[in-house]
């Protein structure tokens, strides 16, 4: 299995909502990622996990909550989110997280706040 | 910031030909380069990675590096039209963790 499984494909919600984005992998990989893409832009990394703990924040806003309940599944909370914050959102993994490491992308959930 | 970069294109060229396209980093301390391909609406698909200096092939694929100038390529032989995405070129650097990507460039082949 080689596969980085994200759901929803999809997500609509209001400024006043919370949601949560999901993604599993079952390669036996031991960090995982968040990236954010607008469109015609290149994936922007928010967060990476190494061994279920959280490694990097790149400063992102506090609307946006990881989480990491195993070293398969890594979850996206969000909340009170601005319209600006509609892209695609896309979650990766690697082996580890050393210099050489290949990142496996999931499918993405494309986000729309209205 | 460091940095990558690459010409956004489009570059257009004929069905069969060779297409060549390039980037450049700033950050003397990276380490591994990849090259992505993405279809439109579609996720990041890793097509090549290079460690050392010089070419790797893979099928039509050959990336090229030369960490002296910073340079990064990537050739596609016998361009199809499904080869129409954009090329994301990205590094990473000894500390590892994070991915830099490139703007990315369209490439497209006419039938």
């Amino acid at each position: 299995d080689t596969e980085v499984t994200q759901t929803p494909k999809h997500l609509v919600m209001g400024m006043t909502n919370k949601k949560s984005l999901k993604c599993e992998q079952h390669m036996g990989h031991r960090a995982m990622y968040w990236y954010k893409q607008k469109a015609k832009k290149p994936p922007e990394l928010m967060f990476v996990y190494s061994y279920e703990k959280l490694s990097i924040n790149e400063s992102v806003p506090s609307r946006f909550s990881p989480e990491c309940p195993n070293s398969s599944l890594l979850n996206l909370h969000l909340h009170a989110l601005q319209p600006e914050d509609s892209a695609l959102y896309l979650c990766a993994s690697s082996q580890e997280t050393g210099w050489g490491e290949k990142l496996f992308f999931g499918s993405g959930t494309q986000l729309s706040v209205l | 910031q460091k940095e990558v970069e690459q010409n956004s294109g489009p570059l257009s060229v004929p069905e069969g030909a060779i297409a060549s396209l390039n980037c450049t980093y700033s950050d003397r301390g990276s380490q591994s380069f990849f090259w992505y391909r993405q279809y439109s609406g579609k996720s990041p698909e890793l097509i090549m990675f290079i460690y050392s200096n010089g070419d790797k092939e893979d099928g039509r694929f050959t990336a090229q590096l030369n960490k002296a100038s910073q340079y990064v390529s990537l050739l596609i032989r016998d361009s199809q039209p499904s080869d129409s995405a954009t090329y994301l070129c990205a590094a990473r650097n000894t500390g590892g963790f994070k991915t830099i990507f490139g703007a990315g460039t369209r490439l497209f082949v006419k039938a």
